[in-house]
């Protein structure tokens, strides 16, 4: 069955250092990966997206890479910041006519101390 | 612009009871899709409405449905309320065309406490 797993359920750094956030997935070709935030007792907010063609996206701090041969993403915030404290979740679809079904993982939640 | 509202914003039901969500997407969004996120974990896939039809159903039972009205907006409904059951139900709207047509928007979600 398909499977997708974020590594880390918690992760702890210290402002101003890189972030890095793992997602790996088994018997799924996903057509795209997406990342999101989400703070507590909110919904999701989309940050990234990157298409199976693509190896790498930035946005401002972030960076996504994605390894369709290692099945695996990295989510990466650099400069971070306590208010990037929250819950990340990684998102797969297979495009086509299930353009509105994501399949997530679990999330990682990430607290960056001062 | 405002972006998806659902309501209500909280929920407390008994078991066997029915319930009723609703969800409003943003302006010009024709697809609603639905997920359940129970504490502590992703979001897990519900329904997938484009242009008022079903096109996806995740693993649910059958005491899930849902529908799209003309206007896009959609109603969650769940017959047979289950303690498990109890979670926070989210509402994605997507753009069907242009330039972010595989993002999806989620509203603040119901919170739905079964007792």
């Amino acid at each position: 069955s398909q499977k997708i797993e974020q590594n880390s359920e918690a992760l702890n750094i210290q402002e101003g250092k890189t972030a890095t956030l793992t997602c790996n997935y088994t018997n799924y070709s996903p057509a795209y990966l997406q990342w999101y935030r989400q703070d507590p007792g909110r919904g999701p907010v989309f940050l990234l997206l990157i298409r199976e063609n693509e190896k790498e996206k930035r946005k401002e701090r972030l960076k996504v890479t994605f390894d369709t041969t290692l099945k695996q993403s990295l989510f990466h915030i650099t400069a971070s910041q306590p208010a990037d404290s929250a819950t990340y979740l990684c998102a797969l679809n297979a495009g086509g006519t299930s353009y509105g079904k994501l399949t997530f993982g679990q999330g990682t939640i990430l607290t960056v101390h001062p | 612009d405002a972006g998806v509202t659902q309501s209500p914003t909280h929920l407390i039901k008994t078991r066997g009871q029915h319930v009723t969500l609703r969800c409003s997407p943003i302006s010009g969004h024709k697809s609603v899709s639905w997920y359940q996120q129970v504490l502590g974990q992703g979001p897990q896939f519900i329904f997938q409405y484009y242009e008022k039809e079903e096109r996806g159903r995740g693993n649910f039972p059958d005491r899930f449905s849902a529908r799209q009205f003309p206007n896009y907006s959609s109603e969650l409904n769940v017959n047979a309320l289950l303690l498990g059951d109890s979670a926070l139900y989210l509402c994605a709207s997507r753009a069907t065309g242009g330039k972010s047509y595989n993002e999806q928007f989620f509203g603040p979600g119901t919170r739905l406490t079964v007792l």
